[in-house]
């Protein structure tokens, strides 16, 4: 069935350093995939998408990038800063008709040390 | 902030009762979602909508229903209470289909 999942549970990185979280999905029909960020205690926030007819977006800092033929989604956060700790999603959805499902992955916690 | 209202924003039950969240929007946003988060298990979806009395299930959909009778309103009815049902309720809305706005959760308890 449709699924996104993660490869790491937890990340942790020094302040400063360039983090890369893993996504790994298992539908091939997915129109796109989106990356969130929840802060503790709120509700997750829209960070980057990318549509699966492209293999790179960059954003202010981010990166993600789709290997259709692994079926992997990664975010790659830049100089990666204290305020990036937080739990990040990754998600997918299709496109057309009446089927909106946005579904989540589990999430990977990201710890920046300072 | 997107205009999303989430209420109430903390709740105590008892198992065997009825109980209704509701989710509000300002933003006419065509779509909107209910998600529960569980420790390990991430964001779930229960039930989402596509228009006013347009709904479907998500992945996790058995033992609540959903209700849109305008653009603004969306509900979600656990018919009755388990204590399985013990979570972090988000609803969230969108226009697109991969920016969503969510709510500030509800935390509910089924004791």
């Amino acid at each position: 069935g449709e699924s996104v999942g993660l490869h790491l549970p937890t990340l942790s990185v020094q302040e400063g350093d360039n983090s890369i979280i893993n996504c790994a999905y298992s539908n091939s029909a997915s129109d796109y995939f989106i990356w969130y960020k929840q802060e503790s205690g709120k509700g997750p926030q829209f960070i980057i998408d990318i549509r699966s007819n492209m293999d790179k977006r960059q954003g202010q800092r981010v990166t993600v990038l789709l290997n259709k033929t692994v079926k992997h989604l990664s975010l790659q956060i830049a100089a990666t800063q204290p305020g990036d700790s937080a739990v990040y999603f990754c998600a997918e959805n299709h496109a057309g008709g009446s089927n909106y499902k946005l579904t989540f992955g589990k999430g990977t916690l990201l710890t920046v040390n300072p | 902030d997107a205009g999303i209202t989430q209420s109430p924003r903390h709740k105590v039950t008892e198992t065997g009762t009825p109980v209704t969240l509701r989710c509000h929007q300002t933003e006419n946003h065509r779509y909107m979602y209910w998600y529960r988060q569980d420790p390990g298990h991430g964001l779930r979806l229960i039930h989402y909508s596509y228009g006013v009395k347009d709904t479907d299930k998500g992945e996790v959909s058995d033992g609540y229903s959903v209700s849109r009778s305008k653009t603004e309103d969306f509900l979600l009815t656990l018919e009755s209470a388990t204590s399985s049902q013990t979570s972090v309720y988000f609803c969230a809305i969108s226009e697109s289909y991969t920016e969503a706005f969510f709510g500030q959760g509800t935390r509910l308890t089924v004791v």
